[in-house]
């Protein structure tokens, strides 16, 4: 079974609008952690955001937060005010255990943002 | 400019040619990883180290893959007898030793063989 799962391979989004981009995950272990990076045509990994699975509250960074439904096993990123600039490529990803026993990744296929002016 | 360099950026070589990438963590980071990304998917786990330590190494890391992080420092991954299979984008990122770590990534070098 796939561990991360996004659904979505290719969105538009109108400038100034806000976009979900959906993530679900599949994990036994009660500790993990789910995260969020942007992928541009340069190829760079960009972090956007970070949930634990112990955190009570919603992830926030700047116009991004993460809609964490721990029930359901989804992760899904809010982007807010979308710029031109956001157009690239996204991908939700989770480490299973503590961080402390490193940060091994597991990636799903992505969702490919496109903004439009 | 501090964050993580790989070296090269493109390699292109024939099929059973051995090519070795080159990483640079960023200084202060003690743990590095591996990635390994084929056009249009997400990366995949390759290998992990803890300051020189090779902790945690994939299945996808066959004979023919070896990675080294000799002080603890820069990193390297070697292919040897490349197939046309081996081309991707190979990814390099380091963190720091907190729980919430997040991965600083490099560009990534891609290989192509023929």
């Amino acid at each position: 079974a796939q561990k991360i799962t996004q659904t979505q391979p290719g969105m538009f989004v109108q400038e100034k609008e806000a976009v979900t981009l959906d993530c679900t995950y599949d994990t036994s272990d009660p500790s993990y952690g789910l995260f969020w990076y942007k992928q541009p045509s340069s190829g760079e990994m960009i972090f956007l955001i970070y949930q634990g699975s112990y955190d009570q509250q919603n992830a926030t960074e700047g116009r991004y937060s993460l809609n964490f439904q721990k029930a359901r096993k989804s992760a899904n990123l809010v982007i807010s005010a979308s710029q031109l600039g956001d157009s690239a490529m996204y991908f939700c990803a989770m480490r299973e255990g503590r961080g402390n026993a490193g940060n091994m990744l597991t990636f799903g296929g992505g969702t490919r943002l496109m903004v439009k002016p | 400019d501090t964050g993580v360099s790989q070296d090269p950026r493109h390699k292109i070589t024939k099929r059973g040619q051995n090519v070795t990438f080159r990483c640079d963590p960023i200084s202060e980071h003690n743990r590095l990883y591996w990635y390994r990304q084929t056009l249009g998917q997400g990366p995949e786990f390759l290998t992990y180290f803890q300051n020189e330590a090779q902790l945690e190494k994939s299945r996808l890391l066959s004979d023919r893959f070896s990675a080294e992080r000799p002080k603890g420092s820069f990193s390297t991954l070697e292919i040897q007898r490349t197939e046309q299979g081996d081309s991707a984008m190979y990814l390099c990122a380091s963190s720091s030793w907190t729980d919430t770590g997040e991965l600083f990534f490099g560009e990534g070098s891609r290989l192509t063989v023929l």
